[in-house]
């Protein structure tokens, strides 16, 4: 079954380049890794996808290697806006992908 | 238009009460999704419905009853529900079962007394 693994938390200040990992040891061949942020109360939002190499957009860039067994969601210059907890998802192959299951989630608090 | 609208975004019930959830989107999706999220927990995925059908059910107490009128549209009917049963209830559509962005709405929370 597909899991991902994510740090509980991380720190930063404003201004700093936040990286999260995630670790998706069991992903699928034919599997996108896909990053949401949440908001208290609110619904997730969809931050990034990709499927292998480097993925960038307006607000962040994800990076994954060869072996796909991992992830890595890149904010640059963090704001105070930017607190808020970041999952990433990966899809069960057994079940055409339907089945998008959330990780833990990393909550970010980016301080003055 | 790229949102997901549910509605009521808050419902307190009692134990005995019948109530239902609505979830409408009008992006074309053929993919619509409820998750069940708890404080401080990951969003947990109940049920799945492609192409107007039931494809995935999670396992989910039969107190939840999911239903699709229609492509846009996503209810879920709640009765006899318990109190551990309180939580923010988010619907989801995607373009296609299984792929593309997840268009998440506000949620529902659901407090039952």
């Amino acid at each position: 079954l597909a899991k991902t693994t994510q740090p509980i938390s991380m720190d930063s200040y404003e201004g700093q380049e936040v990286n999260i990992t995630c670790s998706h040891n069991n992903i699928a061949t034919n599997d996108y890794i896909t990053w949401y942020q949440q908001f208290p109360s609110q619904g997730p939002r969809f931050i990034i996808q990709g499927y292998k190499t480097k993925v960038t957009n307006e607000v962040a860039s994800l990076f994954i290697p060869a072996d796909r067994k991992s992830s890595t969601l890149s904010l640059p210059r963090v704001s105070l806006s930017d607190t808020a907890v970041y999952y990433c998802l990966v899809g069960e192959a057994n079940t055409g992908f339907q089945k998008l299951v959330f990780g833990t989630g990393t909550r970010l608090l980016v301080s003055p | 238009d790229t949102e997901v609208t549910q509605t009521p975004k808050h419902l307190v019930m009692g134990m005995t009460n019948k109530k239902s959830l609505k979830c409408e989107q009008h992006m074309g999706h053929r993919a619509m999704y409820w998750y069940k999220q708890k404080a401080k927990k990951p969003p947990e995925l109940m049920f799945v419905y492609s192409y107007e059908k039931l494809s995935i059910n999670e396992s989910v107490p039969s107190r939840f009853s999911p239903e699709c009128p229609n492509s846009s549209l996503l209810n879920l009917h709640l009765h006899a529900l318990q109190p551990e049963d309180s939580a923010l209830y988010l619907c989801a559509s995607s373009q296609s079962p299984g792929r593309g962005e997840l268009f998440f709405g506000e949620g529902s929370r659901l407090t039952v007394l």
